[in-house]
């Protein structure tokens, strides 16, 4: 079946630094993928849709300079948070929609960022 | 916004028993689907079920929807420890969008 990988599977990094959190469809091509974003015992929040080749389109509240993503390969995209801070600490999970059109969607294992 | 609301938040059980979890929401959708989480992963699809569905089922799984009000439940029959984790459920809008809406979810224990 198909497989999203997302790596780091968990990152520690001081505040004030940038982290780089990669998303890959291992066996199939995802013109479009999701980031979310996840607090402890708390659901998933949609950060952004990430499409290949375009400008990723942001959920309301979300910073697009604080959070970058990049979709430049049909297998790849990065969520970039940039000047990390303490309360940036959480965890983060990208899926993508797999060849054929539709649902239901393929989820990465996700990243649990930590900021000191 | 956040859409789906599922109840129980938290529920423990013995193996062998069955485990129903309920989700509500609000808006009109195309589809609904639950998701597993099992601690600090990922996401598993379980199944999804359309609008104009509504009873689907997978094999332990049994998954009901009922649009007038805006709830569905998700029930695992016969329940293993293995089926311990989380379950959320995701509501997917018309107009072809894969954007979705996940519920708070509810967390299950399946003791031995």
């Amino acid at each position: 079946g198909a497989v999203v990988s997302q790596h780091p599977s968990r990152v520690i990094c001081k505040s004030g630094t940038s982290v780089k959190i990669e998303c890959r469809s291992l066996d199939f091509q995802a013109t479009t993928m999701f980031w979310y974003r996840q607090f402890p015992k708390k659901s998933l929040m949609l950060m952004a849709t990430s499409n290949e080749g375009s400008k990723a389109t942001y959920e309301q509240g979300v910073e697009k300079d604080k959070f970058l993503i990049n979709h430049a390969s049909l297998t790849l995209s990065t969520l970039t948070v940039t000047s990390a801070h303490p309360e940036d600490s959480s965890f983060y999970i990208c899926s993508a929609r797999g060849e054929h059109p539709g649902i239901p969607l393929h989820f990465g294992n996700g990243t649990r960022l930590t900021v000191t | 916004s956040q859409q789906g609301e599922e109840d129980p938040q938290a529920l423990s059980i013995q193996e062998g028993e069955n485990a129903t979890m309920n989700c509500s929401y609000k808006t009109s959708i195309n589809n609904l689907q639950w998701y597993r989480q099992n601690s600090g992963r990922g996401l598993v699809h379980l199944i999804l079920i359309r609008s104009n569905e509504r009873e689907k089922h997978s094999g332990r799984l049994r998954v009901t929807l009922d649009t007038s009000k805006k709830s569905s439940s998700l029930l695992i029959t016969a329940s293993r420890a293995a089926d311990t984790a989380s379950y959320f459920c995701a509501t997917g809008a018309w107009g072809g969008s894969e954007k979705l809406v996940f519920g708070k979810g509810t967390k299950l224990t399946v003791n031995p």
